[in-house]
C-alpha cells in the first residue's frame, strides 16, 4: 500500500540547533511531495512543496527540503530553529494519478524547541 | 471568507447518534476535501469534491459516512449511528483546483468525541 513514513515522533531541540526531520514515501511513480506545519491551536499550513525541477525546495520561515528520488526521501531541514518553530510537522505525498486531494500523510513529528 | 471555516469546533455525541459537520470553504475555491485525523495520527483522506460533484469517496470508512456539497460551496459531512471509533478531528480543506499552484487550505477542524 502507498504510505508516507516519518522517522521521529517527537524531537526536542534547543534554540539555534539545526533541524532535520525525515520523511520517506513508498510510491513508485511520479509524486508530488509536501510538508505541512500545525502550530499549537492552529490549522495545518503548507510549508513547502515539490512538484518537479530543482530537488532542493525552499519554503517559508527558512525551511527547505530535499527530494532524493533514489532514496524515496523528502527530508525537511532548517539550519537554526527558533522557539516559534515549536509545532507538529507532517510530510505528505500525492499520487500524480490520483484525485487532487488524495494526499497521504505521515503520522507527524512533534518539534519542541527549548528557549 | 478569509479562510476555511468549520463548525462545530467541538461535538460530543452519544453512541448511536447522528452528527453533521459543516465546512465553509474559501470563496471561489473549486475543490473541497474532507480528512479524518485520529489522535496521534496524520490526517487520512475521506472524500473529494470538485464543485458539487463528489469525484472520490474512496476514503469514507463505512456507509455510515456521507458527504454532500449540493451547491458547490458549503459542504456537510454526516455520520450516522456514531461509534466510538469515529472519535477524531474532521478536517476540511479547499483549493483553487489548478495543479500549477496547487495548495490545500485547511480549516481548524471539528473535534468529534463519541461516548
Amino acid at each position: 500500500a502507498q504510505s508516507v513514513s516519518q522517522h521521529n515522533h517527537h524531537v526536542i531541540l534547543s534554540e539555534a540547533a539545526s533541524l532535520e526531520l525525515g520523511c520517506n514515501y513508498s510510491y513508485g511513480g511520479t509524486v508530488n511531495l509536501f510538508w505541512y506545519v500545525q502550530y499549537p491551536g492552529q490549522h495545518l499550513q503548507l510549508l513547502l512543496k515539490y512538484f518537479s525541477g530543482d530537488p532542493l525546495v525552499k519554503g517559508i520561515k527558512g525551511f527547505e527540503a530535499e527530494f532524493i528520488k533514489s532514496k524515496f526521501s523528502f527530508n525537511l531541514r532548517k539550519p537554526s530553529v527558533q522557539w516559534s518553530d515549536t509545532a507538529e510537522y507532517f510530510c505528505a505525498a500525492m499520487n500524480y494519478g490520483g484525485s487532487q486531494g488524495n494526499l497521504i500523510f505521515g503520522k507527524g513529528t512533534k518539534l519542541s524547541v527549548k528557549p | 471568507g478569509a479562510g476555511v471555516s468549520q463548525s462545530p469546533r467541538y461535538k460530543v455525541a452519544k453512541r448511536g447518534q447522528d452528527v453533521a459537520l459543516r465546512c465553509d470553504p474559501i470563496s471561489g475555491h473549486v475543490s473541497l476535501f474532507w480528512y479524518q485525523q485520529a489522535l496521534g495520527q496524520g490526517p487520512e483522506f475521506l472524500t473529494y469534491f470538485q464543485n458539487e460533484a463528489q469525484l472520490d469517496k474512496s476514503g469514507l470508512p463505512s456507509d455510515r459516512f456521507f458527504a454532500e456539497r449540493p451547491e458547490g460551496s458549503v459542504s456537510t459531512l454526516k455520520i450516522q449511528r456514531t461509534q466510538q471509533e469515529d472519535s477524531a478531528v474532521y478536517l476540511c480543506a479547499s483549493s483553487r483546483g489548478d495543479r500549477v499552484s496547487w495548495e490545500l487550505f485547511f480549516g481548524e477542524g471539528s473535534r468529534l468525541t463519541v461516548l
